[in-house]
């Protein structure tokens, strides 16, 4: 079955770091363009953070020099490091495969809550 | 980098009514339009592909149209279970921004 699962949320206080895993299963993570998209509390959907099949990475303006998205091709595995968090951080991050058709492939999301 | 926006931000329909939602897109984005539904407490789920390809096992009343900046979200005929957000996205180059959203609900 094709699926993402991510791990790694929970409670962090402002300035923190936190570090997100997404496993695949049923595809290969370095053969898609991976991204990882926030929804804060309420709000609409955010992307965040993409690295494509060749390793090329791009980040929104709101997390740049502060997120860092890799991989580990051995585990099948996408990764978001996150530090310096800020309140506004908090939001549900999913992990998404995207495809010449879109973001077709959704974790279940997990949540990250910034706060002291 | 591209602004997305979405009209309306929300609306009210009875079962049966067809309803239609807006993408615009800044700048021209060709066909590369996403939408996705979003169930309250759900994932997000992606409906239709390249402005107007529906996803396999998308029900045929939803139906997309557009190209270039101006895009259309169709539900021909709005039923209960279609109560979510629905989200346009441009995803022919990063950043791969969304629309902010349109929520609908049954009058």
């Amino acid at each position: 079955e094709v699926q993402l699962v991510e791990s790694g949320g929970g409670l962090v206080q402002p300035g923190g770091s936190l570090r997100l895993s997404c496993a695949a299963s049923g595809f290969i993570v370095s053969s898609n363009y991976m991204s990882w998209v926030r929804q804060a509390p309420g709000k609409g959907l955010e992307w965040v953070s993409v690295i494509y099949s060749g390793g090329s990475t791009y980040y929104a303006d709101s997390v740049k020099g502060q997120f860092t998205i890799s991989r580990d091709n051995s585990k099948n595995t996408l990764y978001l490091q996150m530090n310096s968090l800020r309140a506004e951080d908090t939001a549900v991050y999913y992990c998404a495969r995207g495809r010449p058709s879109g973001f077709d492939i959704w974790g279940q999301g997990t949540m990250v809550t910034v706060s002291s | 980098d591209i602004q997305m926006t979405q009209s309306p931000s929300s609306l009210s329909a009875s079962v049966g009514d067809r309803v239609t939602i807006t993408c615009r897109a800044s700048q021209g984005i060709t066909n590369y339009l996403a939408w996705y539904q979003q169930k309250p407490g759900k994932v997000p789920k992606l409906l239709i592909y390249a402005a107007s390809t529906l996803q396999s096992g998308v029900p045929s009343r939803f139906s997309g149209s557009g190209s270039g900046t101006d895009f259309t979200l169709t539900i021909s005929s709005l039923q209960p279970e279609d109560v979510a957000t629905y989200y346009c996205q441009k995803y022919n180059s990063a950043p791969f921004t969304f629309g902010p959203g349109t929520k609908v609900d049954i009058k």
